[in-house]
């Protein structure tokens, strides 16, 4: 079967570092996204990878290595509008995303 | 203001009626999309179009049926709602479906009781 895991909730301090992993079993691979969604409120995008490597923007990077099914989202500089689900998701071979529960983020001061 | 719009917000409904959740997009973009998001489980599709006058069935469409009649609206209907269908649903829509940004509608929270 196909498969995202993330963990389920983690926190960090304001101005601080955190790293969110994602490991993935799927049939295919078309690209790996990761998406912010705020309590109460619609995903949006944050990035997209489909090669090996680390792809940064501005304060958020992503990093994909597709031998060993692992991502994970960097976010520097924390703020506590960070405070949010962060969600990985892959595109399969039928161009269909599966989707991790998401990892909550709290940001404290 | 450009985007993807749905309707109602929220909804409780009582057990056996039919209900259609309304989606419509103005960004003129060919594939569309239902989730239902439930606590603890990722995103799960439920029915995609990747372009108007198609539909396909996602991971869990029983009970559900969509329409594409045109490139700007994605109707989604319960025919008989359960409760078993209480979830936040959203629509969402991406230039075509094998491209890589999706943009979310504001979701509907439903209540089947």
């Amino acid at each position: 079967g196909q498969n995202i895991d993330q963990p389920t909730e983690m926190t960090a301090t304001e101005g601080a570092i955190v790293q969110i992993n994602c490991t993935y079993q799927t049939s295919g691979f078309n690209g790996l996204f990761w998406y912010q969604q705020h309590a109460g409120e619609a995903p949006t995008f944050l990035s997209y990878n489909v090669l090996d490597g680390l792809e940064e923007k501005g304060r958020f990077s992503s990093f994909l290595s597709r031998s060993k099914g692992y991502s994970y989202l960097l976010l520097k500089e924390l703020q506590m509008k960070d405070s949010a689900s962060y969600l990985c998701a892959v595109m399969d071979s039928n161009y269909q995303l599966i989707w991790g529960a998401g990892t909550k983020l709290i940001i404290k001061p | 203001i450009a985007g993807i719009t749905q309707a109602p917000t929220s909804q409780i409904l009582a057990a056996g009626r039919r209900m259609t959740l309304r989606c419509t997009q103005d960004m003129r973009h060919n594939a569309m999309y239902w989730y239902r998001q439930d606590l603890g489980l990722g995103l799960r599709l439920i029915h995609y179009s990747n372009t108007a006058g198609t539909t396909g069935k996602g991971e869990v469409p029983d009970g559900y049926s969509v329409s594409r009649a045109n490139t700007d609206d994605f109707p989604l209907t319960l025919a008989s709602a359960v409760p078993s269908q209480t979830s936040v649903y959203f629509c969402a829509s991406s230039e075509r479906g094998d491209t890589h940004q999706a943009f979310f509608g504001q979701g509907t929270r439903l209540t089947v009781v």
